[in-house]
Parts: C-alpha cells; sequence; structure tokens
C-alpha cells in the first residue's frame, strides 16, 4: 500500500528561523505535489515537482524533490507568522493523473 | 472564472437522512476529483471523472455514497442513509489532463462541511 509520511507532524517555530519539513513515499513516483491549508479552508497549491532534482521558490518557501530517495523538502527560510498552515505533500497515482495520495500534514505555527 | 466551487458549504443533517453536494469546476478542467477529510487528517481520494465518466471509486466509498457528472460539468456526490461517521470535509477538486503541456495539478474547491447530528 502506497504511503506518504511527514515529518514532522507539528512545528513551532520563532519568527525569523529556518526550518525543512520532509516527506517520505513509498512508490517510484517522480512528481510530488505540495499544498497548504489554512484552518477551515481548502487546499492551495504551493509547488508542483515534475522530476527528480527539481527546486522551486516562491517566497521564503523553496521545495525539491530526490526521486532515488523518494524525498521531498520543504525549506522555510526566515520565518514569518503569515505562514502558519497545515502543509500536506501529495503523490498522484498512476503520475499524471492529478490523483492524490496525501500526506499526514504538517502543522506549522510560527510565533511572534 | 473564480475557481471550484461548492454548495452547500456547510450541513447539519440528522443521522439517517440523505445529503447532496454539488461541486462546479473550473470550465476548462475535464477531470473533477472528490475528497473526504477528516479533522486533523490529509484529504482521501474518493472517486473522480473525466468528463461524464466516472473513472475510480475508492473503497472507502460504499454503497451508500453515489457520485455522477452527467453532462461533464457539474458533479454531485450523495451519501444516502447518513452515520456520524461521515461527519467531514467533502472537497471537490478539479483539473485538466490532456496529454499535453497544457496540464494543471488539482485546484480545489472551499470544501462542504457535513455534520451528521
Amino acid at each position: 500500500e502506497l504511503k506518504v509520511e511527514q515529518n514532522p507532524l507539528f512545528l513551532s517555530m520563532q519568527e525569523g528561523k529556518n526550518y525543512t519539513i520532509y516527506c517520505n513515499y513509498s512508490t517510484t513516483s517522480d512528481r510530488l505535489y505540495w499544498y497548504r491549508q489554512d484552518p477551515g479552508k481548502s487546499l492551495e497549491s504551493l509547488f508542483v515537482l515534475l522530476s527528480n532534482g527539481a527546486v522551486k521558490q516562491e517566497g521564503r518557501l523553496m521545495a525539491s524533490l530526490d526521486t532515488k530517495a523518494r524525498l521531498s523538502t520543504l525549506h522555510i527560510t526566515a520565518a514569518v507568522h503569515d505562514l502558519s498552515a497545515t502543509y500536506f505533500c501529495a503523490v498522484d497515482i498512476p503520475p499524471g493523473t492529478y490523483k492524490y495520495i496525501f500526506g499526514t500534514g504538517t502543522r506549522l505555527k510560527v510565533l511572534a | 472564472d473564480t475557481g471550484v466551487s461548492q454548495d452547500p458549504r456547510h450541513k447539519i443533517t440528522k443521522r439517517g437522512q440523505n445529503v447532496t453536494f454539488r461541486c462546479d469546476p473550473i470550465s476548462e478542467h475535464n477531470r473533477l476529483y472528490w475528497y473526504r477529510q477528516t479533522l486533523g487528517q490529509g484529504p482521501e481520494f474518493l472517486t473522480y471523472f473525466q468528463n461524464e465518466a466516472q473513472l475510480e471509486k475508492s473503497r472507502l466509498l460504499s454503497d451508500r455514497f453515489s457520485a455522477e457528472r452527467p453532462k461533464g460539468s457539474f458533479s454531485t456526490l450523495e451519501i444516502q442513509r447518513t452515520e456520524q461517521g461521515d461527519s467531514a470535509m467533502y472537497l471537490c477538486a478539479s483539473s485538466l489532463v490532456s496529454g499535453g503541456p497544457l496540464n494543471t495539478e488539482a485546484f480545489f474547491g472551499q470544501g462542504t462541511r457535513l455534520t451528521v447530528v
């Protein structure tokens, strides 16, 4: 059974600090997606990673994909309060269908 | 086009009643997905359509659940004889899959929060 696991599940960090969220998946895939969800809201697409070694950056967030290690990372640089949310990674099976298996989610709280 | 739209946003129903939710996808998207999300968990795939054809149903989708997309545009998800365990957020998403560079990832609606009392 395909598993997508994130770590940590909960993250409380001070503003201005850096941290990395990890996403491991158990199947062969060269595609991975990151979404953000605010409490009670829907999911917002952050990054689409479509190949081994893909790296994308948007503001204080940077995502990367290592398909050989079946690992994606979401790096947060100089966190600000507005980044507080739950972050999900997802793999689509079969690849390219956008039929997602989501990770467990990482609930991030940035303290002022 | 303002994105994926779901209606209603909230629904409270008594156990045993039937409920129906509607999803209007982004107009040029050919694929439509339904997910269920319970508190503190990631969304779980339920079913998806390409145009009007239902391509796959998860084993999570019991016989009490049925989804349709009759004209390849909007979709409905019906739950019959609701149970307390059905309480969740039901999310709809759409994407474009054409085999070419125009493919997009899935965009999600705001969801319908169902509470079964």
